[in-house]
């Protein structure tokens, strides 16, 4: 049984960096095609991706966020950190991570596992 | 920088057909593009429905199915639920670091 949990604070202030972990079970982020991912939705607006890091430790930013973004891994712990520096009022959102799978036998690549998300609040 | 477009919103009568689309900035849509499909409902964390363009999870309600469409990625609901009434959201792949959402399509089932 696939499982991912996020964890950390709920509120952080402007300027501060953000650290959120995301806890899985299920499966090993050693696994070939394995990755695990991370996306935001500020409130009632759409999704957005932020970052993944794979089997293989490559790790893959949106540009739009990469210079404040990294992500990392603790195999041993089956967990994947993020980290968000200079924190704003419009990070506002909740944060999602989600299993992303490469099966390259079969050509697809899926994001079928999330975990509830963890909202978080900055205030100025 | 790239952007995924979706309707904004559709609405549908329940047992009716809908199709929601899901096209690129950059060009036609292509299997290429990994096409993925999640439903969201209010309050709830988004759902896969659909991978790889066609292709369903194992929870996947079979009335729901993904294809290639006029250039765009698409998800057709046939014989609606009023239970079906979310938001509907695509991702696209263009490689490597460049991963994209579309920016969401509400569902109304009336």
């Amino acid at each position: 049984q696939v499982t991912l949990r996020e964890s950390g604070p709920a509120l952080v202030k402007a300027t501060q960096t953000l650290r959120l972990t995301c806890t899985f079970s299920g499966f090993s982020l050693s696994t070939s095609g394995m990755c695990v991912s991370w996306i935001r939705q500020p409130p009632g607006k759409a999704l957005e991706w932020l970052a993944y890091i794979d089997w293989d430790e490559d790790k893959y930013y949106s540009t739009s966020l990469e210079t404040r973004l990294t992500i990392s891994r603790d195999t041993s712990k089956n967990q994947v950190v993020l980290t968000m520096t200079n924190m704003d009022p419009v990070d506002t959102a909740t944060y999602y991570c989600a299993r992303r799978r490469v099966d390259g036998r079969r050509g697809v690549i899926m994001v079928d596992f999330w975990g509830q998300g963890t909202p978080v609040t900055v205030s100025s | 920088q790239t952007v995924v477009t979706q309707e904004p919103s559709l609405t549908v009568s329940p047992g009716g057909t809908v199709t929601l689309t899901c096209a690129s900035s950059t060009g036609a849509v292509t299997s290429g593009y990994y096409p993925n499909w999640f439903q969201q409902k209010p309050g709830q964390t988004p759902r896969a429905l659909i991978y790889s363009t066609n292709n369903k999870h194992s929870w996947t309600p079979a009335r729901f199915s993904g294809s290639l469409l006029g250039g765009k990625a698409a998800l057709t609901l046939s014989g609606v639920q009023p239970e079906d009434e979310a938001d509907y959201y695509c991702l696209l792949y263009f490689g490597g670091a460049s991963v994209v959402f579309g920016g969401g399509t509400k569902l109304t089932v009336l």
